[in-house]
This record gives C-alpha cells, sequence and structure tokens, in this order.
C-alpha cells in the first residue's frame, strides 16, 4: 500500500462545477498535510496547508480527518485556469523532513 | 527573479556518462531538497540539507549519486555512471527552517529534465 493514495482522475469538469479530491494517507502519525498544484512539465507549487479544523482560501477548502487518515480538497466554480494536477502531501515529522508526495490527481476544466 | 533555480533545465547524455546539476535556493533558506520525479508519479525524496550539513539520504539515493552545499548556499547533485533508470525530472526545493517560522514551506525550483539515453 503506497503511503499517499490519491484517485489520479482524470476528472474532466465543465468551468464553473463543484469538484473534490480525496487523499487517504497510511502513517497515523503524520503531523502536516499541504495539497500542492503541478502544471504540466512544471515544478510543484503550494496551494494551501491544511489543519485540523479545516480551512478555506477563496474558491478552495481543504478538510482532515485524521481519525480516518483522509484529507480533501474542494475547489468551487472551477476556472479553466485551475486545470493542473493536486498533490497531496503529508509529513510524518514535525520539521518537515520526510514529506511524501502522493501521485497526484489530474483535474481538466472546459469551457 | 528571487525563487529557486535550477541549472541545466534540460540535460540528455548517453547511459555511463556523469552528469551534474546545480541548485540554487532562496537566498535566506537555510534548507535545500532534492527530489525526483517520474511521469505519473508525485516528487520522491532523495537528501536535503540544513546549511552544509546533508542530514538525510534517502535509500533512493544509491551509491552512483552524490550530493553538496559546500557552503550552505547552492547545492549540486551529481549522478556518476548514468543509467536508463535515471531518467527523470530532478527537483530542488528550499525552506527556512526555525528562526520563529510557525510552519516550514517548501518551494520547488523549475527542475532538471534528464535524459539517459
Amino acid at each position: 500500500r503506497k503511503e499517499v493514495e490519491q484517485d489520479p482522475g482524470p476528472f474532466n469538469v465543465p468551468e464553473g462545477a463543484t469538484v473534490a479530491f480525496n487523499c487517504t494517507y497510511s502513517n497515523s502519525a503524520s503531523q502536516s498535510f499541504f495539497w500542492y498544484r503541478q502544471d504540466c512539465r512544471k515544478e510543484p507549487k503550494l496551494l494551501m496547508s491544511v489543519y485540523s479544523s479545516g480551512n478555506e482560501d477563496g474558491r478552495f477548502t481543504a478538510q482532515l480527518n485524521r481519525a480516518s487518515q483522509y484529507i480533501s480538497l474542494l475547489i468551487r466554480d472551477s476556472k479553466l485556469s485551475d486545470s493542473a494536477t493536486y498533490l497531496c502531501v503529508v509529513n510524518s515529522r514535525y520539521n518537515n523532513n520526510d514529506m511524501r508526495f502522493g501521485a497526484g490527481t489530474r483535474l481538466t476544466v472546459k469551457p | 527573479d528571487t525563487g529557486v533555480s535550477q541549472n541545466p533545465r534540460h540535460k540528455i547524455t548517453k547511459r555511463g556518462q556523469n552528469v551534474t546539476f546545480r541548485c540554487d535556493p532562496i537566498s535566506e533558506h537555510n534548507r535545500l531538497y532534492w527530489y525526483r520525479q517520474t511521469l505519473g508519479q508525485g516528487p520522491e525524496f532523495l537528501t536535503y540539507f540544513q546549511n552544509e550539513a546533508q542530514l538525510e539520504k534517502s535509500r533512493l539515493l544509491s551509491d552512483r549519486f552524490s550530493a553538496e552545499r559546500p557552503k550552505g548556499s547552492f547545492s549540486t547533485l551529481e549522478i556518476q555512471r548514468t543509467e536508463q533508470g535515471d531518467s527523470a525530472m530532478y527537483l530542488c526545493a528550499s525552506s527556512l527552517f526555525g528562526h520563529g517560522v510557525a510552519q516550514e514551506t517548501q518551494y520547488f525550483g523549475p527542475g532538471t529534465r534528464l535524459l539517459v539515453l
């Protein structure tokens, strides 16, 4: 079993749709959680950290369920520019030197 | 541009040759990470430095791989006797750890895409 698992997609949605990505992790000692976005042939860029209480940044909402070892990302009112691969990232240590990346979920937003 | 930079951006080499990649982190960042990413996968951790000290190496980092960060600024990653399986994107990331920072965030460079023929 992989340490961080994501549905690879692809998710093909129309503009304006709401889309949700899920991620599960195997290490119950994991300390911090992130979503990164990666455009085709580009580097990953931090989208948002994920906090225990859940957090929102504009159209993006992240949730964490420690009991189920599950992370989610919700994108509302999808834009064409949201098309990318979304990487779930889990760190099992306090000092962030054990980042484990999921394989990513690919999203395509169509006009 | 004050982000992480990597050179070269692309490298094509023949099997058995040695290659060296360079990473220049964000100037005030004390940590520097190397990752490898293959198609359809997320980045995999290779090694990291805090200042000039190499603190951890992944089991993925065979003895053909060596990384240095001699002055605690830029870093190099060398692959000796390259194999076709080494073909991948090599990503560098840097971060500021400690110094009152609540949560360490890694910022990635554009990567070096290696193709071993």
